[in-house]
């Protein structure tokens, strides 16, 4: 498995709190990206990073904001919570050069009640 | 809006029968790739054809590619029950110079009965 970590793995939050994510590579790839994942939405890309503090949204980034301050940490944050945040949030870097395929981390399930 | 969509949505054959999945999208791609994932666990690379590329093959499975039609379709031969699983088809629409990123689609859930 490419190393990849999620943290944490599971987390049951209150609406309005603020809640980060962290991911953390030991490839030292540069892509990196978050998804969710929802039934019947399948994974849809929330934000991804080109590298240290380069960053661009995807296509469901409102209400979520992301950090990259070094190659290996790349940290989602819902500032203020809410409940249709509740999915499984999953963190995925990309193969080097002409390796264009993703590994995916263990994923977050994360609850906002 | 997702790029990709998988079809059918959901299918169940025996152990031993083939099991085909299809994916259309809707823009030009750079590749396709299909991605496999077992229940609670993060989604797993299985192939990526190139849009220059019709056919691929890896193990028991096999991949083509129409890009006049904008679909591709995975195939699994001699199916195993240990292959039941959720199966993803995603599309890099990347325009030259622009960062890469992969558009998934909903999935198909594939039961296959020993």
């Amino acid at each position: 498995d490419a190393g990849i970590t999620q943290s944490p793995r599971h987390k049951v939050t209150e609406t309005g709190t603020p809640v980060t994510l962290r991911c953390h590579q030991t490839e030292n790839h540069r892509y990196m990206y978050w998804y969710r994942q929802d039934p019947g939405h399948g994974l849809r890309l929330i934000h991804y990073s080109y590298g240290v503090k380069d960053t661009d949204k995807g296509e469901v980034s409102d209400g979520y904001s992301v950090s990259r301050s070094k190659t290996e940490d790349f940290l989602l944050t819902l500032e203020s919570a809410t409940s249709s945040q509740t999915s499984v949030y999953f963190c995925a870097i990309r193969g080097q050069g002409t390796n264009e395929k993703l590994f995916f981390g263990s994923g977050t399930q994360l609850s906002v009640l | 809006s997702q790029q990709g969509e998988e079809d059918p949505q959901a299918l169940s054959i025996q152990e031993g029968e083939n099991a085909t999945m299809n994916c259309s999208y809707k823009t030009s791609i750079n590749n396709l790739q299909w991605y496999r994932q077992n229940s609670g666990r993060g989604l797993v690379h299985l192939i990526l054809i190139r849009s220059n590329e019709r056919e691929k093959h890896s193990g028991r499975l096999r991949v083509t590619l129409d890009t006049s039609k904008k679909s591709s379709s995975l195939l699994i031969t001699a199916s195993r029950a240990a292959d039941t699983a959720s199966y993803f088809c995603a599309t890099d629409a990347r325009n030259s110079g622009a960062n890469s990123k992969l558009t998934f689609g909903k999935g198909i859930t594939l039961s296959v009965r020993p």
